[in-house]
């Protein structure tokens, strides 16, 4: 099946830095992609959806500034998490959808702020 | 709004043993019901979907069917492995299969 890798798999920084988290689709190209982030024994949540060429829809909440989505090729999203701090430590996952509306997931990638 | 509920875990089974996650679900209209396995180490796959009442999804040995009449969702094995050892995720989403739902996930843990 379909592949989707995130880059990196676990990141470790200090309070105040910004970090980038990678989404690639290694053998569809996505138009559209998602962003979830999962805490301890919750479910995920949702928090936006990552379009190829224009700006992201951001869930209620979520913001904006704080985690920048980029989607500027139909095979990467990056999430940026600016000035992170220590309530930003959690797991994020992506997801991306081929032309046939199938969602394929990457394997997450765990921040743990200092 | 949407929601998913199903069963905390860990739900601890010997090999061989007959599995049933639960989840039940609420949203308006007629939603699409997936089941998600998430093996350690790996990213959420697509164990198996049902996209209107009464369908039965199957894969692998795991069955579930969308019961409309109880809001239901329960996944379903007959005879579990070790390698099913995994967390299993019930989720939901509208027609445009535009945003997935989650439940909390269930952590199964199958001993030989």
């Amino acid at each position: 099946g379909a592949v989707v890798s995130q880059h990196p798999s676990r990141v470790i920084c200090k309070s105040g830095t910004s970090v980038k988290i990678e989404c690639r689709s290694l053998d569809f190209q996505a138009t559209t992609m998602f962003w979830y982030r999962q805490f301890p024994k919750q479910s995920l949540m949702l928090m936006a959806t990552s379009n190829e060429g224009s700006k992201a829809t951001y869930e209620q909440g979520v913001e904006k500034d704080k985690f920048l989505i980029n989607h500027a090729s139909l095979t990467l999203s990056t999430l940026t998490v600016t000035s992170a701090h220590p309530e930003d430590s959690s797991f994020y996952i992506c997801s991306a959808r081929d032309n046939r509306g199938e969602l394929f997931f990457g394997e997450g990638s765990r921040l743990t702020v200092l | 709004g949407n929601s998913v509920t199903q069963m905390e875990g860990p739900v601890t089974l010997s090999e061989e043993a007959f599995l049933t996650i639960n989840c039940t679900y609420t949203a308006t209209g007629y939603p699409s019901l997936f089941w998600y396995v998430q093996y350690p180490g790996e990213g959420l796959q697509l164990l198996l979907k049902a996209t209107k009442a009464d369908d039965k999804g199957s894969n692998k040995g795991f069955e579930a069917t969308y019961r409309k009449e109880t809001t239901s969702f329960h996944l379903e094995k007959g005879s579990v492995q070790v390698s099913d050892s995994a967390v299993y995720f019930c989720a939901l989403s509208d027609k445009g299969f535009q945003k997935l739902v989650f439940g909390t996930g269930t952590r199964l843990l199958v001993s030989p």
